[in-house]
């Protein structure tokens, strides 16, 4: 166990519903960073925060896809509208922030089946 | 795009022998990460090492980095049954420190 939490462990859901993962981080973590990983594949970058602000969105993050930090503490991803490519693992990360050396903590993940 | 490349995509071998896995990259990188992760299950932070080190141990692992070859291996010895799992290594890039990852090398250690 890392200390970062992931919610729900798993779902599944209908194409076309709207999903939402919640992560809690290690508490005094300030970076929160968001991958999917895809069945045979590594994690892929999907956006961070610093605090409460979204600094960063990688190109897989459609616009179907929404990230909120609020008050810099646990975060939310929602996926609208669920496509069967959607289906994945989703692994919340988190850090502190020191010189640039960060060890990245991850969650369980939430795995994402859609049917 | 993934960056970080393992080889190889798997290996098998005895309980009590070593593992050795590779990984190349192709940009520069502020530091270079290895991590597990067992079927299904989230990502086990194993070792980092810096761009300005060469080797680092941590108990049965050993790290080790080129950065003229933008390469690095993990060395697991004496391994056992519960080192099953599979091994990425991840390169942080940038201000926002993200993850680029491998596809990782599968390893199966037989008891």
């Amino acid at each position: 166990d890392t200390g970062v939490s992931q919610n729900p462990r798993h779902k599944i859901t209908k194409r076309g519903q709207n999903v939402t993962f919640r992560c809690d981080p290690i508490s005094e973590h300030n970076r929160l960073y968001w991958y999917r990983q895809t069945l045979g594949q590594g994690p892929e970058f999907l956006t961070y925060f610093q605090n409460e602000a979204q600094l960063e969105k990688s190109r897989l993050l459609s616009d179907r896809f929404s990230a909120e930090r609020p008050k810099g503490s646990f975060s939310t991803l929602e996926i609208q509208r669920t496509e069967q490519g959607d289906s994945a693992m989703y692994l919340c990360a988190s850090t502190k922030l020191n010189f640039g050396i960060d060890t990245q903590y991850f969650g369980p993940g939430t795995r994402l089946t859609v049917l | 795009s993934q960056q970080g490349e393992e080889d190889p995509q798997a290996l098998s071998i005895q309980e009590g022998e070593n593992a050795t896995m590779n990984c190349s990259y192709k940009t520069s990188i502020n530091n270079l990460q290895w991590y597990r992760q067992n079927s299904g299950r989230g990502l086990v932070h194993l070792i980092l090492i810096r761009s300005n080190e060469r080797e680092k141990h941590s108990g049965r692992l050993r790290v080790t980095l080129d950065t003229s070859k933008k390469s690095s291996s993990l060395l697991i010895t004496a391994s056992r049954a519960a080192d099953t799992a599979s091994y990425f290594c991840a390169v942080a890039q940038g201000g926002s420190e993200k993850l680029v990852f491998g596809k990782g090398t599968k390893l199966t250690v037989n008891p």
